[in-house]
């Protein structure tokens, strides 16, 4: 079975401190994404990266930040946590293909900065 | 790519087929249809896609109407677990760059017992 695992489900940091986010696939995919999700706005591309050590800017990068040093893995890092950082975060990763998109997601981790 | 238009929220009751419409009226030759749901508390899960044809696979079947300005994501028995935020999404072909999804705010469904 395909997985994309979360290094946490739930999070909880204060204003100020950095903030690593690790997501890991199994599935030998290209792509990986960084989306976060917030309640009417739905799920908003932070960053993605479509090789190693390879990375684009999403739709709302700022403040944040991205490593992917191997293939399986993709982190996200917030360099100075914010209030207005509280949010549900969400990996994807895809294979690179023609003609379609098919993006598998992992569980998600809920941050909260207090 | 293209924006679509889908209702906030459906019930259904259970057994029932569930209609879910999406309007996408500015939708471009090469830009395809996807339908992804969200579970609570899970992350987004892929269901179909398509470009001009039906198509059908062993979630869900879609209907893309002729001029392919909307379509509709079929559900054809619907039980308690599909109850979920439907997202439609619209398109281009993928290519080297730019394999990203832009999801909107989706429909609640809820599947009525």
């Amino acid at each position: 079975d395909v997985k994309v695992t979360q290094s946490s489900r739930y999070l909880v940091k204060r204003t100020g401190e950095k903030v690593f986010l690790e997501c890991v696939q199994d599935m030998d995919h290209e792509n990986m994404f960084w989306y976060r999700q917030d309640p009417g706005l739905g799920l908003r591309l932070i960053y993605f990266s479509y090789d190693v050590k390879m990375k684009e800017k999403g739709d709302i990068p700022e403040g944040y930040s991205v490593s992917r040093e191997k293939k399986e893995r993709f982190s996200l890092i917030l360099e100075s946590a914010s209030t207005n950082q509280t949010s549900m975060y969400l990996c994807a990763s895809s294979l690179r293909q023609e003609l379609y998109n098919e993006q598998f997601f992992g569980p998600g981790t809920r941050l909260t900065v207090l | 790519d293209a924006k679509t238009t889908q209702p906030t929220s459906m019930d259904c009751a259970e057994g029932r087929a569930a209609n879910l419409p999406c309007n996408h009226s500015t939708i471009s030759g090469n830009e395809y249809v996807y339908w992804y749901r969200q579970i609570h508390s899970q992350g987004p899960q892929y269901i179909i896609h398509g470009l001009k044809n039906n198509e059908t696979n062993e979630m869900a079947s879609l209907i893309i109407t002729e001029d392919r300005k909307s379509s509709t994501l079929i559900l054809p028995h619907a039980t308690l677990r599909d109850t979920a935020v439907y997202y439609c999404i619209v398109r281009p072909r993928t290519n080297f760059g730019n394999e990203k999804l832009t999801f909107g705010t989706g429909t609640r469904l809820t599947i009525i017992p």
